[in-house]
């Protein structure tokens, strides 16, 4: 069965640096996501998307997060300068249409600021 | 937006006994119900679904309910076994534009041997 795979499983970075978490989405799926969640909370949508543009962001999705599409295979997202409460679990997600379909989640990247 | 409130949050049970997670949901148009499994560490993955022309729905031991007019969802696990540990989650959508599921704030079910 086709699977999102994520790199890396897990990083611990210091606050204030940069971050990448790369995902290498389903291959016939359009339509991509990432999510968090934070240690025993619920997972939080924070970008959708779609045809190389961001389809749509959540709040937490703020001017210190970006995602790209840089070939036709992975899809990143970058965290400009890290803060403590960024620390969580990041999943990629993949859909093939938009609309009332499954959305398949990777494994997560953990990522962990101190 | 949407708003998915969800109940217990967490729930120990002895094996073979059922278990019985709830969800509530705000917005009347969505109409696509997933629920999905979290073991500890995992990724989340679908378990079942259901859609708002259905009002069950059963797959094996586990079956999902929904109730349109009073807009909450259930999901039932019959028979529980230790390996159904894990946390569920369950979810609302919208059909068209973006499929951007909101999340209830997951339910941990212990099954005790």
């Amino acid at each position: 069965e086709p699977e999102v795979t994520q790199t890396p499983s897990h990083q611990v970075t210091q606050m204030g640096q940069e971050v990448i978490l790369r995902c290498v989405p389903i291959s016939n799926h359009l339509y991509f996501y990432w999510y968090r969640q934070i240690l025993g909370q619920k997972v939080e949508f924070l970008v959708s998307f779609y045809n190389n543009e961001i389809s749509e962001k959540s709040e937490i999705f703020d001017d210190q997060f970006s995602v790209e599409r840089p070939d036709g295979s992975n899809f990143t997202l970058k965290i400009r300068s890290t803060k403590l409460e960024d620390s969580a679990m990041y999943f990629c997600a993949s859909s093939f249409t938009g609309t009332l379909d499954t959305i398949y989640f990777g494994e997560g990247s953990w990522l962990t600021v101190v | 937006g949407e708003n998915v409130e969800q109940h217990p949050s967490t729930l120990s049970v002895q094996e073979g006994d059922s278990a019985v997670i709830k969800c509530t949901y705000s917005d009347s148009a969505s109409n696509y119900f997933p629920w999905y499994k979290q073991e500890l560490g995992k990724r989340p993955q679908l378990i079942i679904d259901i859609r708002s022309n259905v009002g069950e729905k059963k797959d094996q031991r586990i079956a999902v309910t929904l109730n349109k007019t009073a807009k909450h969802f259930s999901l039932h696990i019959t028979e529980t076994q230790p390996e159904d540990s894990a946390v569920y989650f369950c979810a609302a959508t919208l059909s068209g534009g973006s499929y951007i599921p909101t999340f209830g704030r997951g339910t941990s079910l212990i099954v005790h041997p």
